[in-house]
């Protein structure tokens, strides 16, 4: 079975500073994905980044990276030059076999300060 | 469509009562997922449609709950003899070509009172 886990419940940045939220994830899958989700009150899942498990490369999206480390089942997202509109709950999810339905952590809220 | 539309946006339900909540998803999209997302969770995994088959119900948590996707576009997500752990926001989601192209809705929030 797969599991997703967030540790972070809350997290907090000042505008322009640099965050990072932490992911840990199980998998018996041998080819998956890794997505980050931002979810903003409007309830609408909005993918924030993707990353294919056999890409060693991490990857990036404008100000958002991630840092994947396969061996130690790690998928952490980093937010640089954080902004106001980046304030929302943000879900770590995992995909694989053969429906790639996504299997989500519990979130972290993550608030920005002016 | 532009975007995968659901509705109703609210649904308040007596206990007891059956609903069905719709899920437009985008035009030529194969792939349709139900999630169900309690309060302060994650979203969970219900069902999976490919066009028009219902490829895994797994999620769906009891034989209250029924999918279906008749012509491979619609999708009805229905609950029979709601209870009051069935509250929660339902999304729905498509995707063209899997995992490299899911679109989420905007979910239904589904309080039974």
């Amino acid at each position: 079975a797969q599991t997703v886990t967030q540790s972070q419940p809350e997290m907090s940045v000042q505008e322009a500073e640099t965050v990072t939220l932490s992911c840990t994830y199980d998998t018996s899958e041998s080819d998956y994905y890794l997505f980050w989700y931002k979810q903003p009150p409007s309830r609408q899942m909005i993918l924030v980044i993707r990353q294919e498990a056999y890409k060693q490369q991490n990857a990036t999206e404008n100000r958002f990276s991630v840092n994947f480390q396969k061996a130690a089942k790690s998928f952490s997202l980093k937010i640089s030059d954080s902004q106001l509109g980046d304030a929302a709950m943000y879900f770590c999810a995992s995909s694989g076999g053969a429906t790639n339905k996504l299997i989500f952590g519990t979130g972290t809220l993550l608030a920005v300060q002016p | 469509g532009a975007g995968v539309s659901q509705s109703p946006r609210y649904k308040v339900a007596k206990r007891g009562q059956d609903v069905a909540l719709r899920c437009d998803p985008i035009s030529g999209h194969v792939s349709l997922f139900w999630y169900q997302q309690a309060l302060g969770q994650g979203p969970e995994f219900l069902t999976y449609f490919q066009n028009e088959a219902q490829l895994d119900k797994s999620g769906l948590p009891s034989d209250r709950f029924f999918a279906e996707r008749p012509e491979g576009s619609v999708s009805t997500l229905k609950i029979q003899r709601t209870q009051q752990e069935d509250s929660a926001v339902y999304l729905c989601a498509s995707s063209f070509e899997g995992v490299n192209g899911y679109t989420f809705g905007s979910g239904t929030r589904l309080t039974v009172v």
